[in-house]
């Protein structure tokens, strides 16, 4: 049993909306990092963030943004969707103290733009 | 310029033989983490094995063992007595200093093993 829990589990939407996917991370899990997996290729950094603030991007436009809130939970909106949005969203967290091997992943959230 | 290369797309393996996952990787930085996950049809990646730079013997988690060879940068996954279960996407991954400070993870292509009756 994964403790991140990422919903929803899948979602439909159209070219030019907006999207909020959330992560729901074990308790003590002040960090979390959201990763974009298209079909067939391995995961994508997005961001990381660590005790409510930013602390890692990779190469993603503004229009990916995040937040993370206190109860160690958080959320990537994407706004004005694109065709090539459509993926696998993962998130993925870890205690403070953990490990550098430490993140656990949830079962991510797919993303189909239409 | 790729960080990890994963050469293998698909790799088949008799139930109860053993496999190696190839996997090589890219970095000048002395201090890095080189990770294995499974990913199986349900999306979720599992955590496999870990192996750090500075380790001198190669790790072992059951199964699983990573052979690594750091002149040649590189860091297989072994596993052995293949289960119908192993089925699924592997994919090697390095995260760059051992500090934990906004590094993420860099993951390859992955690699999908069929495991055959």
């Amino acid at each position: 049993e994964t403790g991140v829990t990422q919903s929803p589990t899948h979602l439909i939407k159209t070219r030019g909306q907006q999207v909020t996917l959330r992560c729901s991370s074990q308790s003590g899990h002040n960090t979390v990092s959201w990763y974009q997996q298209a079909l067939g290729q391995g995961p994508q950094f997005i961001f990381q963030y660590y005790r409510e603030e930013e602390n890692g991007r990779g190469n993603f436009p503004p229009r990916f943004s995040g937040l993370q809130f206190p109860n160690y939970s958080s959320e990537l909106n994407v706004n004005a969707l694109e065709l090539d949005d459509s993926a696998l969203y993962l998130c993925a967290s870890k205690p403070q103290d953990g490990y550098n091997y430490g993140y656990t992943f949830g079962s991510g959230t797919r993303l189909t733009v239409v | 310029a790729q960080k990890i290369t994963q050469t293998q797309p698909g790799m088949f393996v008799q139930e109860k033989e053993a496999v190696t996952l190839d996997c090589t990787y890219d970095t000048s930085d002395p201090s890095y983490g080189l990770f294995w996950y499974k990913q199986p049809s349900s999306g979720e990646m599992i955590f496999l094995i870990y192996q750090g730079s500075y380790d001198q013997q190669n790790a072992t988690e059951g199964r699983y063992s990573l052979n690594f060879q750091k002149a040649r940068k590189s860091a297989n996954l072994v596993i052995s007595a293949s289960q119908l279960g192993d089925s699924a996407m592997y994919f090697c991954a390095m995260r760059e200093g051992l500090q934990n400070y906004g590094q993420n993870f860099v993951f390859g292509p992955g690699t999908r093993l069929s495991v055959l009756p």
